[in-house]
């Protein structure tokens, strides 16, 4: 089976640094993904890990640790168009998602 | 290509009634998948196909649901007899060819049909 786990919500402000912790146990693993989602709007992609260890991609980061089960998504600077729902998915030819962040940016 | 298609972006059905949605993938992708998504919740995957085979379906995916993708592109995902509980928000996604075991498998989304059940 698969339990992926992420907290609910966070809050920040505007230009400050989040991070999102998602852990999982999953019977199949072929990578985790990362993908943000605007209420109503399809989740869009925003990063993948393999390896472990640290992928940076703008203001976005994500980092991977398989041994632990755990993964992290940080947001820099923040800007008010990244509040949004952020999705931990781990790939088995599938994904199985987590059941979201939802991050509130406020000025 | 603009694209992972959804059509309908809504739909409000009765109680017992058959709802058929189409999902139009983006072009040369081989794989697609269909996922369903309540309130508050993340996606929950339902079935997938590559090219025309459909390869697996979830448990969640009872007799009432069928889904088919005859000639290898768009697919389309029916409901019948549909129940209150059915109301979600219904996803597909596409992804391209796997180059070799181990590779990204980067799965692209539509915006959805959200289907509510009255």
């Amino acid at each position: 089976g698969q339990n992926i786990d992420q907290p609910t919500e966070m809050t920040a402000t505007e230009g400050a640094i989040v991070q999102i912790n998602c852990t999982y146990q999953t019977s199949g693993f072929n990578g985790l993904f990362w993908y943000q989602q605007h209420a109503g709007e399809a989740p869009t992609f925003l990063s993948y890990n393999v390896l472990d260890g640290l992928e940076e991609k703008g203001r976005f980061s994500s980092f991977l640790s398989r041994s632990k089960g755990y993964s992290y998504l940080l947001l820099k600077e923040l800007q008010m168009k990244d509040s949004a729902s952020y999705l931990c998915a781990v790939n088995d030819y599938k994904l199985s998602f987590g059941a979201g962040t939802t991050v509130t940016v406020r000025a | 290509d603009t694209g992972v298609s959804q059509n309908p972006r809504h739909k409000i059905t009765k109680r017992g009634q058959n709802v058929t949605f189409r999902c139009d993938p983006i072009s040369e992708h081989n794989r697609l998948y269909w996922y369903r998504q309540t309130l508050g919740q993340g996606p929950e995957f339902l079935t997938y196909f590559q090219n025309e085979a459909q390869l697996e379906k979830s448990r969640l995916l009872s007799d009432r649901f069928s889904a088919e993708r005859p000639k290898g592109s768009f697919s389309t995902l029916e409901i019948q007899r549909t129940e209150q509980g059915d109301s979600a928000m219904y996803l597909c996604a596409s992804s391209p060819p796997q180059e070799g075991k181990g590779a990204k498998n980067i799965q692209y989304f539509g915006a959805g049909t959200r289907l509510s059940v009255l």
